[in-house]
């Protein structure tokens, strides 16, 4: 049983550039979190997708935008990077439907811009 | 809006006990989570406490008091392997899907 993927691991972008981060969430999981981590801090909320829609944003602005496809799997993108925006790029997984409450998290991608 | 305060940093030695401390100041409540976290790999989930009192899990323990806006975790018998950095994350609303809110970690050093 798969849990969760990311790919790629490692990214290394320049200031205005744009970004594709990719999440397979665990089998039989519906839902897909993406979550922001600065060196040597928590975890922050960027936004969640079920059935292919946004349900909940955090405090993130329009440059930062995703997309679910019916396979439940998810993209992360973002536009016009900004040297504040490297940092490890976290999805994290769960099961909506049966309301299950843990999120499984995967491997993190850590983009670094220049 | 939601606060979340945990301890930067915290030392223990090998074979002992030690506690790390969670408050938390949210708009809703509907769990509190605890994951480990070592470097630079993705969290894992150590603990859920949706009721008041202690959840214990082998060395694991976590509490919860509602009222006091307080967790911790008790990590016994303290391995090598236990130095990571530990999480505190509220959920705030029943849906099985709702975010999560980060404190901004403990790191803990276990030394010989």
């Amino acid at each position: 049983d798969a849990g969760v993927t990311q790919s790629p691991t490692h990214l290394i972008k320049t200031r205005g550039q744009q970004v594709t981060l990719r999440c397979s969430p665990k089998s039989g999981h519906d839902t897909v979190s993406w979550y922001q981590q600065a060196l040597g801090q928590g975890p922050q909320f960027i936004f969640q997708y079920y059935e292919e829609e946004e349900r909940q944003r955090g405090n993130f602005p329009d440059r930062f935008s995703g997309h679910q496809f019916p396979n439940y799997s998810s993209e992360l993108n973002v536009n016009a990077l900004l040297l504040g925006d490297s940092a490890l790029y976290l999805c994290a997984s769960s099961n909506y439907r049966r309301s299950s409450y843990e999120q499984y998290f995967g491997p993190g991608t850590r983009l670094t811009v220049t | 809006g939601q606060n979340i305060d945990q301890p930067t940093e915290m030392t223990a030695t090998e074979g002992a006990i030690v506690q790390i401390n969670c408050t938390y100041q949210t708009s809703g409540f509907n769990g509190l989570f605890w994951y480990q976290q070592h470097a630079g790999e993705a969290p894992t989930f150590l603990s859920y406490n949706v009721l008041d009192g202690l959840e214990e899990k082998g060395r694991f323990s976590s509490f919860l008091s509602r009222s006091k806006g307080y967790s911790y975790l008790l990590l016994k018998e303290l391995q090598m392997k236990d130095s990571a950095s530990y999480l505190c994350a509220v959920r705030d609303d029943g849906n099985a899907g709702n975010m999560l809110t980060f404190g901004g970690g403990t790191r803990l050093m276990v030394k010989p």
